[in-house]
């Protein structure tokens, strides 16, 4: 069936330093692909996505990268702040032609030090 | 506030009792879904709907749980004879038509606990 799977699963890094999240999918026909911030007691926030026809896709401090071929994905942030402690969560969606329902990833907690 | 609006934000319920809660999505959105995220987990798809018809359901959702969307606006999301197995975060998402239909956009989710 559909699967994400996302690691690390905690990851902590000084402030100012980069972190990197990686997922890989199994559905090929999927073509979507959002990242979700979620803070404690909060529903998910959308802060970057990708599309299957663009390899990788920048906003800011934040960049996604894409390989189709290899059916994986991965979230950078650069120049860390403390702000960016989280948990982090990738999707994957099929959206021609179907629902577009998002399968989640196990999450990766992050943890920036000051 | 424009975004996904979800009422209660808590639920403390007793097993046996029947819970109901209520999503707002943002204004115009045609598409609607419910996720269920258990704790330390991702959130599960539970439901979908495209204007006030329910397209898909998961097999998450058993015969306890109904979701309405009457009128094409907010949605309903019930559960019967809650077990201690309910417990979770219920959230709400919706996304617009159009080439954006992808994109959904979160409440901040209604927490049941079952005792």
């Amino acid at each position: 069936g559909e699967n994400v799977e996302q690691h690390p699963s905690t990851l902590s890094v000084q402030e100012g330093d980069s972190a990197v999240i990686k997922c890989t999918y199994s559905d090929s026909a999927s073509n979507y692909f959002p990242w979700y911030k979620q803070e404690l007691g909060k529903g998910p926030q959308l802060i970057i996505d990708i599309r299957s026809n663009v390899g990788e896709k920048k906003d800011q401090r934040i960049a996604v990268t894409l390989n189709k071929t290899a059916k994986h994905f991965s979230l950078h942030i650069t120049e860390t702040q403390p702000e960016d402690s989280a948990v982090y969560f990738c999707a994957a969606s099929r959206s021609s032609g179907n629902t577009g329902k998002l399968i989640f990833g196990q999450g990766t907690t992050l943890q920036v030090k000051p | 506030d424009t975004g996904v609006s979800q009422n209660p934000r808590h639920k403390i319920t007793k097993r046996g009792q029947n819970v109901t809660f209520r999503c707002d999505p943002i204004s115009e959105h045609n598409r609607l879904y419910w996720y269920r995220q258990t704790l330390g987990q991702g959130p599960e798809f539970l439901t979908y709907f495209q204007n006030e018809a329910q397209l898909e359901k998961s097999r998450l959702l058993s015969d306890r749980f109904s979701a309405e969307r009457p009128k094409g606006s907010f949605s309903t999301l019930e559960i019967q004879r809650t077990e201690q197995g309910d417990s979770a975060m219920y959230l709400c998402a919706s996304s617009p038509s159009g080439e954006s239909q992808e994109t959904q956009y979160f409440g901040p989710g209604t927490r049941l606990l079952v005792l």
